[in-house]
């Protein structure tokens, strides 16, 4: 199965930026651009928020940025808000292996 | 608008079967263009792929739970299920439906999720 790695959890303050990574390998994400990325509120489903590395769904904020170098893909928050306080997280193809996602990212905003 | 519903019992006893069912409203389950998946959530922990049906039948199972796992699809039903055996309470989750692109693999739709609950 695919075993992503993302950092347990990140913070900043609002206005400012923050990344979170996401760690496959050269059988997912470093040789695949289909990399997608989700939020979860407390109670909520999942909400998608990029997919294939950087593309961003209709009604999903700019704010929100996608990327990818090497084996690991990024999600960039610019300009955080309170309501981007959430759990993130990432989810990569990996071709004739299963799928699988990363271990989940939590986002403060302090 | 396409929206997906899980439904099901919310208490299962150790050894038996989880049963649920997803349908599917405000778009097609036999396009080719989606495969049909379930996702579970722990308490307190990640996600976790299960597994997906392609309209057609075919399916493709998370190795740590394919001697345990049947996802079947009833297209004129517009619903596709989940059966999952001997559980036990590590089996505990929410679990959710989903719609996930064939060609980008990512969910663009999920039901609301249902806990599921294994005890006696």
């Amino acid at each position: 199965q695919s075993a992503l790695t993302q950092p347990a959890s990140v913070s900043g303050s609002p206005g400012q930026s923050i990344t979170i990574s996401c760690t496959g390998t050269s059988s997912d994400v470093g040789i695949y651009n289909l990399v997608s990325w989700y939020q979860q509120h407390p109670g909520k489903a999942p909400k998608l928020m990029i997919f294939e590395v950087s593309k961003r769904p209709s009604g999903v904020s700019n704010r929100f940025s996608g990327s990818k170098s090497g084996n690991t893909a990024s999600l960039t928050i610019s300009g955080l808000q309170a309501e981007d306080e959430a759990d993130y997280y990432c989810y990569s193809y990996a071709g004739s292996s299963p799928r699988g996602f990363g271990g989940g990212t939590k986002l403060t905003v302090l | 608008q396409v929206q997906l519903q899980e439904s099901g019992p919310g208490l299962v006893k150790p050894s038996q079967t989880l049963s649920l069912t997803c349908t599917v409203s405000g778009g097609s389950i036999s396009s080719g263009d989606y495969y049909w998946s379930w996702i579970r959530q722990p308490p307190g922990k990640g996600l976790e792929w299960i597994g997906y049906i392609y309209y057609s039948g075919s399916t493709y199972y998370n190795p740590s739970l394919k001697s345990r796992i049947t996802i079947s699809v009833h297209t004129s039903k517009k619903q596709f299920s989940l059966e999952l055996s001997s559980v036990t309470a590590a089996d505990t989750a929410v679990y959710y439906c989903a719609r996930e692109s064939s060609s980008s693999c990512y969910f663009d739709y999920w039901g609301q999720g249902t806990l599921v609950t294994v005890s006696s």
